[in-house]
């Protein structure tokens, strides 16, 4: 079992929006603004997409978005598209012991 | 072209070792801290071990603590785990990253495509 919780799947169609969860604790999602998501496809070298909760990197789309309210964190992209189809991990700091917890991963496909 | 690419992946015998290497290229590699990630098959990720970007510093996680260790040469923009007394929980894939800045070690801009270990009798 993931530190962090994800739902297994999520779908939507293209040009709808989507959120994705990540259930955490006030060890790690609720101390700390340094949650980050991932975009894996297979074969293909993992993709940030979010970092310090809401900061996107460069290049990525601004229809990706992030929040965080107490101990869930949050993604969501709007406007979706094809290629936004993946895995999605959540990642989060959760102090010098454990150093990061990862999420499950969720499944997103776009109808 | 930026990017970071894995090699060393196989299959070993429980108790085994391995040595897996990641080359970089297209930044500067040695102002960098790194760091191993593993996927176990249909799991999620799971940090293994990183490394500071001149070695002072290195970390593991307490699942691979003592048999794992890792090292990178920035003469040669190389990061490495020596993986000893393999188990059958050590099969995953193994991605190397590079945070992304000199201060912000907890995210990772860039990736490799992994490479797997498969641990098994």
């Amino acid at each position: 079992q993931s530190a962090l919780i994800q739902p297994a799947s999520v779908s939507g169609s293209r040009g709808q929006s989507i959120t994705i969860s990540c259930a955490g604790t006030s060890n790690d999602v609720g101390s700390y603004s340094l949650v980050s998501w991932y975009q894996l496809h297979p074969g293909k070298a993992p993709k940030l997409v979010i970092f310090e909760v809401n900061k996107r990197p460069s290049g990525v789309s601004d229809r990706f978005s992030g929040s965080k309210s107490g101990t869930t964190a949050s993604l969501t992209i709007s406007g979706l598209q094809a290629e936004d189809e993946g895995n999605y991990y959540c990642c989060a700091y959760a102090g010098s012991d454990t150093y990061l917890v990862f999420g499950g991963g969720t499944n997103l496909t776009v109808l | 072209q930026v990017h970071l690419v894995e090699s060393g992946g196989g299959l070993v015998k429980p108790g085994g070792s391995l040595r897996l290497s990641c080359a970089g290229s297209g930044f500067a590699f040695s102002d960098y801290y790194l760091i191993w990630i593993r996927q176990a098959p249909g799991k999620g990720l799971e940090w293994v071990s990183y490394i500071s970007s001149t070695s002072s510093y290195t970390n593991y996680a307490d699942s691979v603590q003592g048999r794992f260790t890792v090292s990178r040469d920035n003469a040669e923009n190389s990061l490495y785990l020596q993986m000893d007394s393999l188990r059958v929980e050590d099969t995953a894939v193994y991605y190397c990253a590079k945070a992304y800045s000199s201060s912000s070690v907890w995210y990772f801009d860039l990736w490799g495509r992994g490479t797997l270990v498969t641990v098994s009798s």
